[in-house]
């Protein structure tokens, strides 16, 4: 059974900041890495889907790594702003079993002024 | 209009009520999935589907039942609503392998 841990749990920072959020993963059998952001009550917003065979992904101040090996994966924010306080999901995708999706409970962000 | 669409947004509901949940989507993807999520615990997988023909449980699947009336519509069941089920559930869809998913926004549901 797929386990995903999220470290940290919570996190504050002043604006401005850079940040890395890390998750970890034991079944390495996967397709594609998938990060998602949820503001309090809301839905999935989906930021940057990792393929397996890719490294990194980029989207504006946000990127990705990936490394299926280990079953490591980071997102890394950059600048952070008030805006960006959310909590951030990290979600790899089996090759097997439906692709079915793994959710790790999810890194609390708070951006500060 | 919305990918994957969710029907009701809000619902609360007595224990021991049947109600069901609604989902349909435009994304023409043959997969689609129901997930809950309750305060510490994330989001935990409750059924899916490959396709009309095709009903697979999920890690949480006690209490709960599902249809697949077509290709786009997706819908889950509680036959007698318990409090504990109270949570915040979502549907969504998958397409090819290299694809990721794609979420609704969401029903709250409430029993009391």
């Amino acid at each position: 059974k797929q386990e995903v841990t999220q470290i940290p749990a919570a996190l504050s920072v002043p604006e401005g900041e850079n940040l890395v959020l890390n998750c970890s993963f034991t079944d390495s059998a996967i397709y594609n890495l998938q990060w998602f952001r949820q503001d309090p009550g809301k839905g999935l917003t989906s930021l940057l889907l990792i393929q397996s065979s890719q490294r990194e992904q980029t989207s504006g101040r946000l990127n990705a790594s990936l490394d299926k090996s280990s079953g490591r994966s980071t997102l890394y924010i950059a600048a952070s702003q008030p805006g960006d306080s959310a909590t951030y999901l990290c979600g790899p995708i089996l090759t097997g079993g439906g692709n079915k999706l793994t959710f790790g409970t999810g890194t609390q962000l708070k951006v500060e002024l | 209009d919305a990918d994957v669409t969710q029907t009701p947004r809000n619902r609360i509901t007595k224990t021991g009520k049947r109600i069901m949940l609604e989902c349909s989507q435009t994304k023409g993807h043959d997969r689609m999935y129901w997930y809950r999520q309750d305060p510490g615990l994330g989001l935990r997988l409750i059924y899916y589907s490959f396709d009309v023909k095709d009903i697979n449980k999920g890690e949480i699947s006690d209490g709960y039942s599902v249809s697949r009336q077509a290709q786009a519509k997706f819908s889950l069941s509680l036959e007698s609503a318990i409090p504990n089920q109270t949570a915040l559930y979502f549907c969504a869809t998958k397409g090819q392998s290299i694809d990721g998913y794609t979420f609704g926004s969401g029903t709250r549901l409430t029993v009391v």
